[in-house]
């Protein structure tokens, strides 16, 4: 059964501290992505990447960065969390030319900044 | 730019009769998929459907078929008989070669439905 796995199903954070959200895909697939949802926003895109220590900025990158050191792993940064931050965070992967294959999705992590 | 939209909120409907979930894409790109993705309250994204941009047949699954109307630029999804279990946000999404030939994939705001008795 393929899987996306993210580390953490909820999360709660204070103000400043700098937060690690872990992605880990065992499809062997070479796109892998950071979504973040909010309500009436939908999905917006944050970063994804295409290839080990590959990243590309989505539509909204600014307070993330990321980290791909191994192909199944792909992890989101906050460098300083803030209230704003708070939202459930979505991680999925597909393969390289993906075509009609769709993106595999994580189980999602609620992130909670106070 | 590209761009999904999805102007239908929150959508009703009464089980067993059809509804149609609106979808409208902007991209430049001549090669692009489209999809759609179900997400019950649980919060996991289950795929439900994908259309090619040079496939001429809408596509079917089951109870969920897209109507692609190229020239317009929708996508919309539509689910047959509909059951309580239908009740979700539904997203529309597009994939679309990025500059290093990736597949940059952007969603809309999603559709809630849902389906009373």
């Amino acid at each position: 059964d393929v899987k996306v796995t993210q580390s953490s199903r909820y999360l709660v954070k204070r103000t400043g501290e700098k937060v690690f959200l872990e992605c880990v895909q065992d499809m062997d697939h070479e796109n892998m992505f950071w979504y973040r949802q909010d309500p009436g926003l939908g999905l917006r895109l944050i970063y994804f990447s295409y290839d080990v220590k590959m990243k590309e900025k989505g539509d909204i990158p600014e307070g993330y960065s990321v980290s791909r050191e191994k192909k199944e792993r792909f992890s989101l940064i906050l460098e300083s969390a803030s209230t704003n931050q708070t939202s459930m965070y979505l991680c999925a992967s597909s393969p390289l030319s993906g075509g009609s294959t769709e993106a595999f999705f994580g189980q999602g992590t609620r992130l909670t900044v106070v | 730019a590209q761009k999904i939209t999805q102007t239908q909120p929150g959508m009703f409907v009464q089980e067993k009769e059809a509804v149609t979930l609106d979808c409208t894409y902007d991209t430049s790109d001549q090669s692009y998929g489209l999809f759609w993705y179900k997400q019950p309250s649980s919060g996991e994204m289950i795929f439900l459907i994908y259309q090619g941009s040079y496939d001429e047949q809408n596509a079917t699954e089951g109870r969920y078929s897209l109507n692609f109307q190229k020239a317009r630029k929708s996508a919309n999804l539509v689910i047959s008989a509909s059951q309580l279990g239908d009740s979700a946000m539904y997203f529309c999404a597009m994939r679309t070669p990025d500059y290093y030939n990736t597949d940059k994939l952007i969603f809309g705001t999603g559709t809630r439905l849902q389906v009373f008795p």
